[in-house]
């Protein structure tokens, strides 16, 4: 079953701009982690936040975590082409180890 | 380093025969997931081997589902005999035992007819 659900679906942006994606989830959580998956290929991790962090950094990714709304953003600053990909939420229970993926955002980025 | 190998790329079957899905871990990765990915949704957790042994296989439908990881390296994943539902992308992922990051494999693209 899934566990996170994101918003949006579907993102399409201009280069340049930044993208936000947004996730949900419904249980406790040990972290929430983003990854990435370009069309026909396999997920790549971006980003991992614990439940004790409220904000982190990778390069042009900026990641949040609101554990009282049970929520999480992904925001992609300055767009390329090459962002557009399938963005994953996903989370790792309190009570257990199992990594649960939500349904995705799809990001196109027109050059 | 090598990342997760995966085999076939892409698979083409009539419903009632079986397949099965080959998975080559990064080396050293003690911990072996196999996903399914349907269109448009997330990956869904089959199993999760911790070396040879399967630690979670509760989502894995044994009626026609099954894997292997002989000497805790390479996994086998088999479906028998396989139904129109069962067209998806199967992924595998791998993990080194003490990290949080999965590592996953281009997977593999099943269509049965």
């Amino acid at each position: 079953s899934q566990q996170g659900e994101e918003d949006p679906q579907a993102l399409s942006i201009q280069e340049g701009e930044n993208a936000t994606m947004n996730c949900s989830y419904k249980t406790s959580i040990n972290n929430l982690q983003w990854y990435r998956q370009n069309s026909g290929r396999g997920l790549v991790h971006l980003i991992l936040i614990r439940s004790n962090e409220r904000e982190k950094h990778s390069g042009r990714l900026r990641v949040t975590l609101d554990t009282s709304k049970k929520s999480s953003s992904l925001l992609i600053t300055a767009s390329r082409a090459a962002d557009t990909a399938s963005y994953f939420c996903a989370t790792v229970e309190t009570s257990g180890s199992r990594l649960t993926f939500g349904e995705g955002t799809q990001l196109t980025v027109n050059p | 380093e090598a990342g997760v190998v995966q085999s076939p790329r892409y698979k083409i079957i009539e419903k009632k025969q079986p397949v099965a899905f080959w998975c080559n871990p990064i080396s050293g990765h003690n911990t072996l997931y196999w996903y399914r990915q349907n269109l448009g949704q997330g990956p869904e957790l089959l199993i999760r081997y911790e070396n040879e042994e399967a630690v979670d296989d509760s989502q894995l439908p044994k009626d026609r589902f099954s894997a292997e990881r002989l000497k805790g390296v390479d996994s086998t994943l088999k479906i028998q005999p396989a139904e129109l539902g069962d067209s998806a992308v199967y992924l595998c992922a791998s993990q080194s035992g003490s990290a949080d990051t999965q590592y996953f494999g281009p997977g593999t693209r099943l269509t049965v007819l």
